[in-house]
């Protein structure tokens, strides 16, 4: 079936730059989201990728998919307290309704 | 132009009573999609609707878990006789085209806890 695997921490030193992983089952995903939740509120889309692409940048966000092994990331240069929330990869079918989520990478910002 | 609402924000029942979570899509968008965050999880669909139709309900419980989107008015996702394990945030979400398309936009969630 289809699966959205990611790690659940991740913990960082302001300024650096932070990598979140994640893999995914479904070889017919033809779309890969990234969302961001800070506590207590709904998911903000940050950015998407689709299936034919291996990268795309906008301003500190880049996404690389690697589409052979399943594994699609998400870096943010120079990480701000601001940055703090929980991030979501998901991945979603052309042919379905549903979004699949993983659980979740909660990022934590070190001073 | 508003995004997705969704009314009420927060919601505490008592176990066995009804609980109804309403959601008004983005002016425009003709279909609907209920998703469930349980604590410290991601988000698990439950059902597609268009307007006065269900097109995907396969991850909606079987028993006690109900979802219209009739012809006038917003959203409902109805749960009745809630126990302790419904307590969760669930998300609404809405996009302008058919299910293929990529977009869909969340509202804030409606947090409902059972006690």
């Amino acid at each position: 079936g289809e699966d959205v695997e990611q790690s659940l921490f991740l913990s960082v030193r302001e300024g650096d730059s932070s990598v979140i992983n994640c893999t995914y089952t479904d070889s017919s995903s033809t779309y890969l989201y990234w969302y961001k939740q800070e506590p207590g509120a709904g998911l903000q889309l940050l950015t998407y990728i689709f299936s034919n692409m291996d990268m795309k940048q906008d301003q500190r966000l880049t996404v690389l998919l690697n589409k052979k092994d399943k594994h699609l990331s998400l870096r943010i240069a120079d990480t701000q307290t601001g940055d703090s929330a929980i991030y979501f990869c998901a991945e979603k079918d052309s042919s379905a309704s549903k979004i699949i989520f993983g659980s979740g990478t909660r990022l934590s910002i070190r001073p | 132009n508003a995004g997705v609402m969704q009314n009420p924000r927060h919601l505490v029942r008592r176990r066995g009573q009804e609980a109804r979570l309403r959601c008004s899509p983005m002016k425009g968008h003709s279909h609907v999609y209920w998703y469930r965050q349980l604590p410290e999880e991601g988000l698990k669909f439950m059902v597609y609707l268009q307007k006065e139709n269900i097109i995907d309900e396969s991850g909606m419980p079987k028993e006690r878990f109900s979802a219209e989107f009739p012809k006038e008015g917003p959203s409902i996702l109805r749960i009745q006789q809630v126990v302790r394990g419904d307590s969760a945030a669930y998300f609404c979400a809405s996009s302008p085209l058919a299910a293929s398309s990529y977009e869909q936009y969340f509202g804030p969630g409606t947090r409902l806890t059972v006690t």
